[in-house]
């Protein structure tokens, strides 16, 4: 692994089901996120965590859920999938104290919610 | 929260002429400002970032522009070429360094 991975890469998924999107980073970023990017919206923070063992909500967090284990994963879930939640989500790092703002994106994940 | 505008949505421009793209911020507290490009079907990538004590920043063709006092920042692109479009965001963070919040962006086509 090189960098942050997501997966699946897209999904289609029916409404009501539960989904786990899955990031990994190997780069020992502190920082992680989750975003969505729908059109014309451009990209939503939906939470994201510090370090590992704590997380905080974004601005869209409603219907999704985070956990942070460890440093390098930070999975997403969607309990029960509603169409709304139709779009592409980003996870992206960051180190922690360096002071950048330069995050680093996954190539994300196409999720379809019918 | 912060809100960040950017205009405008889309922009065309023929091939050597220059680009502009200005975003506006509502929190005075910001105080880091990167630019992202997004090519089709790609993540966005980092291509210029401006702190909130400097007023200008140059890297080749690129320059960005911030005014604290208007709270509005701009992303200039010079001598643009076919490989310069791609949708652009602008973000702006909050003084904690937790969140970004990004602008809706910029469809950017450079015309050959």
């Amino acid at each position: 692994i090189a960098g942050i991975t997501q997966a699946p890469t897209s999904q289609i998924l029916a409404a009501g089901r539960r989904m786990t999107l899955r990031c990994t980073q190997d780069m020992r970023h502190n920082a992680m996120y989750w975003y969505r990017q729908d059109l014309g919206l451009g990209l939503r923070l939906i939470h994201y965590s510090n370090t590992a063992g704590t997380t905080g909500k974004g601005e869209v967090p409603d219907g999704y859920s985070v956990s942070r284990a460890n440093t390098d994963d930070f999975p997403l879930t969607l309990a029960s999938a509603v169409p709304s939640q139709t779009s592409v989500y980003f996870c992206a790092s960051r180190p922690q104290g360096a002071d950048t703002g330069e995050l680093f994106f996954g190539e994300g994940s196409r999720l379809t919610v019918l | 929260g912060e809100n960040v505008e950017q205009h405008p949505s889309t922009l065309s421009v023929q091939e050597g002429d220059s680009a502009v793209i200005k975003c506006t911020y509502s929190d005075s507290a910001s105080n880091y400002f990167p630019w992202y490009k997004q090519e089709l079907g790609k993540r966005p990538q980092l291509i210029i970032d401006i702190r909130s004590n400097v007023g200008e920043k140059k890297d080749q063709r690129i320059a960005v522009t911030l005014n604290k006092t208007a709270k509005h920042f701009s992303l200039h692109i010079t001598e643009t070429q076919p490989e310069d479009s791609a949708v652009y965001f602008c973000a702006a963070r909050d003084n904690t360094g937790n969140q970004f919040y990004f602008g809706t962006g910029t469809s950017l086509t450079v015309i050959p």
